[in-house]
């Protein structure tokens, strides 16, 4: 399994502000994923970060909104900008680990971010 | 288009009465599936996955799914629920691209 831990676990913004959030990893990893949560909802893939690249947005997500880092192999962060109330949701980062003879998938505990 | 189903959003049940939470995914190659649990305030863990193989795939906690193919379905169950057990489980499929694809959740309610 693979240890993620995710910074801050909660936080709650002002309208128009940017929150930053971090995503770190026990050990290296190639891809990492951020995804959305929305209240009573499921999980929506918001971005792929690999290191050394540009992160891959999925339709609906652009960098402008949701900038990604991702300095080394183990710690990515993912920046919601600009913040309004319909961001309100959890972030969660996950990251790809081979178990067995196919890749798995480990998420974080996530960030739950309410907007004011 | 690529989707997961998950056709109950609420489903309650008794302290050990069996369960079965239902999942339908439509994916244009080889599915890997997978069940994850989330408790309040929790992130995802992973129940169980299949790849390949024998369609009757075991999991952690007592947790069972059925892979059958000409139904596109990948049903969760389990023979007796525990008060424990109260949780969301989302359904996900997925492929070689490593991207996972979720189903909307099926929140379990477990009464006494």
């Amino acid at each position: 399994s693979a240890v993620i831990s995710q910074k801050p676990s909660r936080d709650i913004c002002q309208r128009g502000t940017s929150l930053t959030i971090q995503c770190q990893v026990d050990s290296q990893v190639t891809m990492m994923f951020w995804y959305r949560q929305q209240p009573g909802q499921s999980l929506t893939l918001i971005a792929t970060a690999n290191q050394g690249s540009e992160a891959t947005y999925e339709s609906g997500f652009v960098i402008d909104k949701f900038p990604i880092s991702r300095p080394n192999l183990t710690f990515s962060t993912l920046t919601v900008s600009n913040m309004s109330p319909e961001d309100s949701s959890i972030y969660l980062c996950s990251v790809d680990r081979l178990a067995g003879s196919h890749n798995e998938q480990f998420f974080g505990p996530g960030t739950r971010l309410t907007v004011l | 288009a690529q989707s997961v189903t998950q056709p109950d959003i609420h489903i309650t049940v008794s302290e050990g009465a069996s369960l079965e939470l239902r999942c339908n995914y439509s994916y244009g190659a080889t599915p890997y599936l997978f069940w994850y649990v989330q408790s309040p305030g929790q992130g995802l863990q992973l129940l169980l996955k299949y790849f390949s193989g024998d369609t009757l795939v075991q999991g952690i906690k007592g947790f069972e799914a059925e892979f059958k193919r000409s139904q596109s379905s990948f049903n969760l169950r389990k023979p007796s629920v525990h008060w424990s057990d109260a949780a969301e489980y989302f359904c996900a499929v997925g492929g070689d691209t490593d991207k996972l694809i979720f189903g909307t959740g099926t929140r379990l309610q477990v009464f006494p």
